[in-house]
């Protein structure tokens, strides 16, 4: 696609229930980042992928949450009996990747959700 | 993975020329040097990246000493449209991939 995707923007669910968000990043980038990023803080790493492989999944807070990009292309973050503070704007990024430097990330526009 | 340290907030003018300097002691050999703009409601922008000494493109440049570990980034003449959050990252990518960390950024506030 032109840009990063990011689905839903605005997702409201009760304590306790799953979520499910989803990121379409650039075609051709081989690499997606996720992050979390609480209002006023900066985004914190979550995880990320090369293709389908996953080297780094040491931000996720906990074992509730979980990504997949099983085709090297659609990420999905899920996040399991959700809490309160898990209440953030969860932003996904893709970058060409393979080059030196950090590479260009090229942010969606985030799904925010709400935890009641 | 180097640790950066970047001014909590500052303020400027329209017009003035400001220069957000930010630390990175553990810089590694193949770490490369970025920063990004991010406006409220919005995700981070790709502003400009460096390796060692200036870089420069349309909209800031980049003055890395030969040490590297510190750069500054410099926005010429700034708008009200500039006031945004600047954050510095140090990283490698050459691998494919890597672990990006933003850390807290530099709010820049520009009045009238």
């Amino acid at each position: 696609g032109a840009g990063v995707s990011q689905s839903p923007r605005y997702k409201v669910t009760k304590r306790g229930q799953d979520v499910t968000l989803r990121c379409d990043p650039i075609s051709s980038h081989a690499t997606l980042y996720w992050y979390q990023q609480a209002l006023g803080q900066g985004p914190e790493f979550l995880t990320y992928f090369n293709y389908e492989a996953q080297p780094d999944k040491s931000g996720l807070p906990s074992d509730r949450f979980s990504a997949e990009r099983p085709e090297g292309s659609i990420s999905t973050l899920t996040i399991q009996r959700t809490e309160q503070r898990d209440s953030a704007m969860y932003r996904c990024a893709s970058s060409p990747g393979g080059q030196g430097g950090t590479g260009e990330l090229f942010f969606g526009e985030g799904s925010r959700l709400t935890v009641l | 993975l180097a640790k950066t340290t970047q001014p909590i907030s500052m303020d400027s003018y329209e017009g003035q020329e400001v220069n957000i300097t930010c630390s990175h002691n553990n810089i590694a050999t193949n770490d490369y040097i970025t920063w990004y703009q991010q406006f409220p409601s919005q995700g981070p922008r790709f502003i400009i990246q460096g390796y060692k000494t200036k870089v420069t493109n349309e909209v800031a440049s980049l003055f890395i000493p030969a040490d590297r570990k510190s750069s500054t980034l410099s926005l010429p003449r700034v708008s009200l449209s500039d006031t945004a959050v600047y954050y510095c990252l140090v990283g490698d990518g050459h691998t494919g991939g890597f672990k990006t960390i933003f850390g807290a950024g530099t709010r820049l506030f520009v009045k009238a």
